[in-house]
């Protein structure tokens, strides 16, 4: 069966720091995969998403880059952390983009 | 703007109600597909209704569409403490390879 796999699970950065949020996918190959952000209390902001290996699609302009080194792993970096990066990030994948996605745990990021 | 938007935003009912959630969406969709989330999780997979369908079954769950009003409903029967959850629609926004997801409804159950 197929899992997912995001951590760490909460982190607490100072602001100007790096980061780096790791996503892996097991059990299939060539999944669709997608960093999405949420705001306590709210919807889900799709951040990037990727279709293949090296393919990365950026939704927002932000302070953030993504990055698929590998079929199945999806990392979530920033070289300056700042304070309005706080939030819950998921990592999700799916079959492709009318299949369901199977979402991570989220990783909370508090920024100090 | 968020494609999809559901109504309420916040729903609290008695242990054993039947909770019904709506979604409106401004696009034509492929299909269109509930999540739930608990509290400080990942969401989860509910249901998913193709835009030919009219209405879909899973348990305690049914989903309704209507394509000609861009909408969707999620009911709930006899409801219990474990849905306590938010839960939100997503749609594919007429064939995008990605999903758009509205607010989410808070759902509580009170015993």
């Amino acid at each position: 069966s197929q899992t997912i796999h995001q951590w760490p699970a909460t982190l607490v950065q100072p602001v100007g720091s790096p980061l780096s949020l790791e996503c892996t996918v097991e059990g299939t190959s060539n999944p669709n995969l997608y960093w999405y952000r949420q705001a306590a209390g709210r919807g889900l902001q799709l951040l990037f998403y990727s279709v293949g290996i090296g393919q990365i699609s950026s939704e927002v302009p932000q302070n953030l880059s993504a990055s698929r080194p590998q079929d199945r792993q999806f990392i979530l970096s920033s070289k300056k952390l700042l304070l309005s990066d706080s939030g819950f990030y998921l990592c999700a994948w799916s079959v492709n983009s009318w299949k369901p996605q199977h979402f991570g745990d989220g990783t909370r990021l508090s920024i100090l | 703007s968020q494609q999809g938007e559901e109504d309420p935003q916040a729903l609290s009912i008695q242990e054993g109600e039947n909770a019904t959630m709506n979604c409106s969406y401004k696009t034509s969709i492929n299909n269109l597909q509930w999540y739930r989330q608990n509290s400080g999780r990942g969401l989860v997979h509910l249901i998913l209704i193709r835009s030919n369908e009219r209405e879909k079954h899973s348990g305690r769950l049914r989903v309704t569409l209507d394509t000609s009003k861009k909408s969707s409903s999620l009911l709930i029967t006899a409801s219990r403490a474990a849905d306590t959850a938010s839960y939100f629609c997503a749609t594919d926004a007429g064939g995008a390879q990605k999903l758009v997801f509205g607010q989410g409804t808070r759902l509580t159950i009170n015993p």
